[in-house]
């Protein structure tokens, strides 16, 4: 059984450009949650997509955006990037809506925005 | 606002020991809590997930306990190994999504 894979595993970007990352959760798996982690802030959630819907939102500004296919690939968008992007972006995929079954999680995006 | 607490931040031990990780958390009112391994560089790796009615979960050489009245669970790992060597993250849900705690990092030396 395919794990989640998220693509591509390493960016880099200028500040201004934006970025477009993709997660394709585990088959069967409707959940596709997303989080930053950075050395200062620790992992800190970002949204939560279901059935095409986005469900719930971190606390991060609009330039975070992101949307799920019909498949349950989500893609997570970054535009106007700043130096404070840089991190590495993890997506997780569970059976249910919400963090209240197992979450399996890919292997990060590194993002580096010099 | 849930706040998720690990000690010790770091953790360097001889090959064969038994450890105990920690974690704490402020608001006990939770649904489940979770215990990841991260090994630089990647992604998180489920270890066990216990359920709020549940005590324990066991998976091998690890066994994790959780007390939800006193904000409490242990992941202990039975004769570590130099392969154990990662960190430890534990996750609390709370509307909805996950709130994680700064991680344990354990060196494991032969």
């Amino acid at each position: 059984k395919a794990g989640v894979t998220q693509t591509p595993r390493y960016l880099i970007k200028t500040r201004g450009q934006q970025v477009t990352l993709s997660c394709s959760p585990i088959s069967g798996h409707r959940s596709v949650s997303w989080y930053q982690q950075t050395p200062g802030q620790g992992l800190q959630f970002l949204f939560e997509y279901f059935s095409e819907t986005q469900r719930n939102k971190g606390n991060f500004p609009g330039r975070f955006s992101g949307r799920q296919f019909s498949n349950s690939r989500s893609e997570m968008n970054v535009s106007t990037l700043e130096l404070g992007d840089s991190a590495l972006y993890l997506c997780a995929s569970s059976r249910a809506l919400g963090a209240r079954t197992e979450a399996f999680f890919g292997q990060g995006t590194r993002l580096t925005v010099v | 606002k849930q706040e998720v607490t690990q000690i010790p931040a770091a953790l360097s031990v001889p090959e064969g020991e038994n450890l105990v990780l920690n974690c704490s958390f402020t608001d006990s009112a939770i649904y489940n809590l979770q215990w990841f391994r991260q090994d630089p560089g990647k992604g998180l790796t489920s270890l066990l997930l216990i359920q709020s009615s549940q005590r324990e979960q066991t998976s091998g050489r690890l066994n994790a306990s959780l007390d939800k009245s006193s904000g409490r669970s242990t992941l202990y790992i039975a004769a570590s190994q130099p392969g154990d060597s990662a960190t430890y993250l534990c996750a609390v849900e709370e509307d909805d999504k996950l709130i994680f705690g700064t991680g344990t990092r354990l060196q494991v030396f032969p």
